[in-house]
């Protein structure tokens, strides 16, 4: 069985600060591990993704994520926060021979002038 | 760039009727999913779909739910007979391979009254 925990519902940081948003997985097999972000009134957009390739990942907007197998972790983080970063975010695992995405819970970010 | 696309973006429908829900996957992708996110609520896994038959589903996904795709680049979901509780967000997804990253649509709200 897989499972996602997002550690965090409501992230609010300050415009140009860093955002980190926490993640950690369990799955029996390889899992692939993604983060989708969803604005308001749109679907869900890819920001990125681990596929048991680099285990540091960059994705779209400034975006990355560190895969750390040893602490079943994936967070997401970007150095400086834009006021467009205001969403929710949601980690989600895939093991190898599983066709379904398991999403966490979500992560609210809220960006402050 | 492709995309998915789901229409209506939001439909009201009465307790007891039928409703489906369309979607246009990428189109050389070959893996068709549906989800639901109930207000407030993680995304759910409903249905995977492959080479015209059901690939995985999830317990949500009774008798009450099928999944067609019609013609060469339509993808349904049907609900034989609504119950306030499928007032949901449904998502549709497509893939190229079934470990590869899933695009998703902008999502039907569906309201059952």
């Amino acid at each position: 069985a897989q499972s996602v925990t997002q550690l965090d519902s409501h992230v609010s940081v300050s415009e140009g600060t860093p955002v980190l948003l926490r993640c950690n997985y369990s799955s029996s097999y390889s899992p692939s591990l993604f983060w989708y972000v969803q604005h308001p009134n749109k679907g869900l957009q890819l920001l990125l993704k681990y596929t048991s390739a680099a285990t540091l990942v960059k994705g779209i907007n400034g975006f990355e994520a560190e895969f750390k197998k040893s602490e079943t972790s994936f967070h997401l983080t970007k150095p400086s926060a834009h006021m467009s970063d205001a969403a929710e975010y949601f980690c989600v695992v895939r093991t190898y021979n599983d066709y379904k995405l398991s999403f966490g819970a979500g992560t609210t970010v809220t960006v402050r002038a | 760039e492709p995309e998915v696309t789901q229409t209506p973006s939001h439909q009201v429908t009465q307790m007891g009727q039928e409703v489906i829900l369309r979607c246009v996957p990428i189109s050389n992708h070959l893996y068709f999913y549906w989800y639901r996110q109930i207000l407030g609520q993680k995304v759910e896994f409903l249905v995977s779909f492959y080479n015209n038959e059901i690939s995985e589903k999830s317990e949500i996904f009774d008798d009450q739910f099928s999944v067609e795709r019609p013609d060469g680049s339509n993808f349904t979901l049907k609900i034989r007979s609504t119950k306030l509780e499928d007032s949901a967000m449904y998502f549709c997804a497509s893939s190229e391979l079934p470990n590869t990253e899933a695009f998703f649509g902008q999502g039907t709200r569906l309201t059952v009254v």
